[in-house]
């Protein structure tokens, strides 16, 4: 059973520029969810896509955007991007919706922004 | 509001020492608590969740609703427990979200 990938591992950017991340959910898992840390911090919920659908959003602006797709693979785009948006980025892939289905995280996407 | 509070961002102990971390909550309803884990160089992983009440690596965490709080309790602790722990709650809405808390590096000293 593969786990949780993410790429790219690292990634430089600067100010005002665009980025994709990407995640492959373990398999037979449907739902993934992503999450940001910053330094410091713990993990902060972006939005989460159960069957290539948003299913919930935490408080982040318009320029972060997702996306899933029938595989259940998912990507992370975040537009205009800000020095504060430098950060870990996480997804967790989980079997099914409903809470007894264990989250299961990938090793993240390092982002800096310059 | 949601909000999950570690107070300790650092916990040093020795070996073979009582541990406790401690984590408060802030939720209207009925919450559904969980330790994560992330050992040096390794992704995030659950530990242990309460509505399981089980014991993992030797670790509990009882879910006190009066105090709000679910602390994660260890007897004896041993070295290869160093790590970072990070309490969660699972959000309402209908989406899965977790909130954590800042975590608290665990160091056990030899």
């Amino acid at each position: 059973e593969t786990g949780v990938t993410q790429s790219p591992t690292h990634l430089i950017k600067t100010r005002g520029q665009q980025v994709t991340l990407r995640c492959s959910s373990q398999s037979g898992h449907n739902t993934v969810s992503w999450y940001q840390q910053a330094l410091g911090q713990g993990p902060q919920f972006i939005f989460q896509y159960y069957r290539e659908e948003e299913n919930g959003r935490g408080n982040f602006p318009p320029r972060f955007s997702g996306l899933q797709f029938p595989n259940y693979s998912s990507e992370l785009n975040v537009n205009a991007l800000e020095l504060d948006d430098s950060a870990l980025y996480l997804c967790a892939s989980s079997l099914d919706l409903g809470s007894r289905n264990e989250q299961f995280f990938g090793p993240g996407t390092r982002l800096t922004v310059l | 509001a949601q909000r999950v509070t570690q107070p300790e961002k650092l916990l040093s102990v020795f070996k073979g020492a009582p541990v406790e971390l401690k984590c408060n909550y802030s939720y209207s309803g009925s919450p559904e608590l969980f330790w994560y884990v992330q050992y040096s160089r390794q992704r995030l992983q659950l530990l242990l969740r309460h509505i399981s009440r089980e014991s993992i690596k030797g670790f509990t965490a009882d879910l006190n609703k009066g105090e709000t709080s679910f602390h994660l309790k260890k007897p004896f602790a041993q070295e290869e427990d160093s790590a970072m722990y990070y309490c969660a709650l699972k959000g309402q809405g209908g989406s899965e979200k977790l909130v954590f808390g800042k975590g608290t590096k665990l160091t056990v000293n030899p």
